[in-house]
């Protein structure tokens, strides 16, 4: 039973385009959420994260937007770039000391030059 | 510069031999995690630690077992490896506290042949 799903496996867009992740959960006691970043053969490296008690964060090119009552969030990237090109990882927790991350199937984001 | 560290990065290996993936860190963290990834599919959490002699098992059944004896390293040994344990495994710790994201390593790619 899947928590965090990330419904659309890939994405491509042209570079310098926006280019929208979406992510939906189930579970209610998630209240901070992360988006990760991976390369083939490497870890995830965090991108950026939002809580609850928020509904926007921005960070440079990346924003992440959260709605809670849809529990749906999504990551939009502007512009896109070639190096952008990845694999995109919604994470979720439901806070606490002892909280442990729920991670989605990812997305491939594919930015053609 | 990672902060925490997997060898080997890629590993082949027959069937029926034992293996132990290490990880390291060097930030302090209590809380050390092993994850199990294969293409396409989210992390699945197999191990967890929070702190010395603590340890978990995650959500997803795994035949791997785990050791801390101390703080900064945190290996997994598979007894007798198997073909179905073809994965890649990362390893990920963080700070003590809510809402803190995972620091994770490059990860090891295990082929079992």
């Amino acid at each position: 039973d899947q928590q965090v799903k990330q419904n659309s496996p890939s994405l491509s867009v042209q570079e310098g385009r926006i280019s929208i992740l979406n992510c939906d959960y189930t579970n209610s006691m998630f209240d901070y959420f992360l988006w990760y970043k991976k390369y083939p053969a490497e870890g995830p490296t965090f991108l950026i994260s939002i809580s609850s008690i928020k509904d926007k964060n921005e960070d440079g090119r990346f924003t992440v937007f959260l709605n809670k009552s849809a529990k749906h969030l999504s990551l939009h990237i502007v512009p896109s770039q070639p190096g952008d090109s990845a694999v995109y990882f919604c994470a979720a927790s439901d806070g606490g000391a002892n909280s442990k991350l729920t991670f989605g199937k990812g997305i491939t984001l594919s930015v053609r030059p | 510069e990672a902060d925490i560290y997997q060898t080997p990065r890629y590993l082949v290996i027959g069937t029926g031999k034992k293996i132990t993936l290490e990880c390291s860190q060097t930030m302090g963290h209590d809380k050390m995690y092993w994850y199990q990834q294969d293409p396409g599919m989210e992390l699945h959490l197999i191990h967890y630690s929070y702190g010395v002699n603590s340890t978990e098992k995650g959500d997803l059944s795994s035949e791997s077992t785990v050791s801390r004896i101390r703080t900064e390293h945190f290996p997994l040994t598979l007894e007798s490896a198997r073909p179905s344990h073809t994965s890649q495994y990362l390893c990920a710790s963080r700070e003590t506290g809510a809402n803190y994201g995972y620091t994770f390593g490059s990860g090891t790619r295990l082929t079992v042949v």
